[in-house]
């Protein structure tokens, strides 16, 4: 069973600071995905990948499979990316499931 | 492309009482699961679908719930009867067949008073 870990649990930072949250699992995976959640509930897809970096927008995820850890990147950070960030992996199993980490919320003050 | 739908969005009941809630998943997507995601923890899987069959319940505590998925489409979870733990937000997710991507819906948000 994979265990995933996030840090920080909680991250308050001013706007248009650089913000990193980080990810660490225990074993191999299909895919890791950033998720982000805000407080009505509903959770949106921000990223998956298997290997490298990805980017979108202000966002960045990087992955180091052979460390099994990865890191979500926000530049010039603003009160909107206020919301709950979580971390995700797939097993590589044909059941294609996820394993959650417990998220990290971030505040991000005028 | 129309998203996860679940209702309703919100559901108050009382310890013991019996709650429903629905999710219609993406068109097309064959695979269905369920989460249950209590305040300050990630999402827990409760039981995935694919189409109308069971690939795997075993975090659903069956004394107090139960889901179905009769025609492979949209989907039931029940609870009865309710105990305070059960309060949190649930979650219905799908993807395609074989797909690592999975689609959320709104949640649902159950208080147990």
């Amino acid at each position: 069973k994979n265990e995933v870990e996030q840090s920080p649990q909680n991250l308050t930072a001013q706007e248009g600071e650089f913000i990193t949250i980080n990810c660490s699992y225990s074993v191999g995976i299909s895919a890791l995905h950033w998720l982000q959640q805000h407080p009505g509930g509903g959770i949106v897809s921000l990223f998956m990948l298997s290997s490298g970096k990805k980017k979108h927008g202000r966002l960045i995820a990087t992955i180091n499979i052979q460390e099994k850890h990865s890191s979500l990147h926000i530049t010039a950070s603003h009160p909107r990316d206020s919301a709950v960030y979580i971390c995700a992996v797939g097993s590589s199993g044909s059941a294609r499931q996820l394993t959650f980490g417990s998220g990290t919320q971030l505040t991000v003050l005028p | 492309e129309a998203g996860v739908a679940q209702s309703p969005r919100y559901k108050i009941i009382e310890k013991r009482q019996s709650v429903a809630f629905w999710c219609n998943p993406i068109s097309g997507h064959a695979t269905l699961y369920w989460y249950q995601q209590i305040l300050g923890q990630g999402p827990k899987l409760l039981i995935q679908f694919q189409n109308n069959g069971v690939v795997d319940d075993s975090q659903l505590p069956k004394d107090r719930f139960s889901a179905e998925r009769l025609k492979g489409v949209d989907s039931t979870l029940k609870i009865q009867p309710a105990k305070l733990e059960d309060s949190a937000v649930y979650l219905c997710a799908s993807s395609r067949i074989q797909s690592n991507e999975q689609f959320f819906g709104p949640g649902t948000r159950l208080t147990v008073l």
